[in-house]
């Protein structure tokens, strides 16, 4: 029920392609869809996130895309470049009262080749 | 601005030894605080919460355990390491509206 099913576990992209990065949910009291992006040896960090009151958010070159009926969110990133290269995970969390975890998809090492 | 920092950056330890890391945030008062480990190429795995000062959640059952004795600090300790302790050591801190979580720089420890 917790569960955040993350996919693909790592994907390789050509310069200047999109990367496409899968998340899916079971809990429908989820209401808060962030995702991180971690390079080797640093800590996550905040890349961009959504509520479901929108299906769609923008920021420069990446885009949360948002299905609420399916349970499913994705990471579109456009015109990809090496410097894009890091572990990409998706998270979900509640936000009532109590709710203080975030559940993380288990992430995609994306490697952008030139 | 809000900092968190962490540290040690890195630590190795005989299996068997004390553990103690370290957060602290600045530029905020009465944070969320919170402990991750992250096992080589995996995910993220929530071990401790506070949302107060002495308030600790455990998440996971295990030889760790974490304190809070002020508002912006939180201490992850170990009385003895296991070698199943070994990975990488994050904290992150959130306002009082949970959903949001900002990490530190992590701690990569080594248990030998």
């Amino acid at each position: 029920q917790q569960q955040v099913k993350q996919s693909p576990q790592s994907l390789i992209v050509q310069k200047g392609g999109i990367s496409i990065i899968n998340c899916a949910y079971e809990n429908t009291a989820f209401d808060y869809f962030p995702w991180y992006q971690q390079f080797p040896g640093k800590g996550p960090a905040l890349l961009i996130a959504i509520r479901p009151d929108v299906s769609e958010k923008k920021e420069g070159r990446f885009t949360i895309s948002f299905n609420k009926s399916a349970k499913q969110f994705s990471l579109h990133i456009m015109d990809s470049q090496p410097g894009d290269s890091a572990t990409y995970f998706c998270a979900a969390s509640g936000t009532g009262a109590g709710s203080y975890q975030l559940t993380f998809g288990k992430g995609t090492k994306l490697s952008v080749i030139p | 601005s809000q900092t968190i920092h962490q540290w040690p950056a890195t630590l190795v330890q005989p299996v068997g030894s004390p553990l103690s890391l370290e957060c602290t945030v600045e530029g905020t008062s009465n944070p969320n605080l919170y402990w991750y480990r992250q096992a080589a190429g995996r995910g993220l795995q929530l071990l401790f919460y506070s949302v107060g000062i002495g308030q600790i959640s455990s998440e996971v059952p295990q030889n760790l355990s974490a304190s809070r004795p002020q508002d912006r600090q939180f201490i992850l300790s170990s009385k003895k390491l296991l070698l199943s302790d070994s990975g990488f050591y994050l904290c992150a801190w959130s306002g009082q509206a949970p959903d949001t979580q900002y990490f530190g720089p992590g701690t990569r420890l080594t248990v030998l």
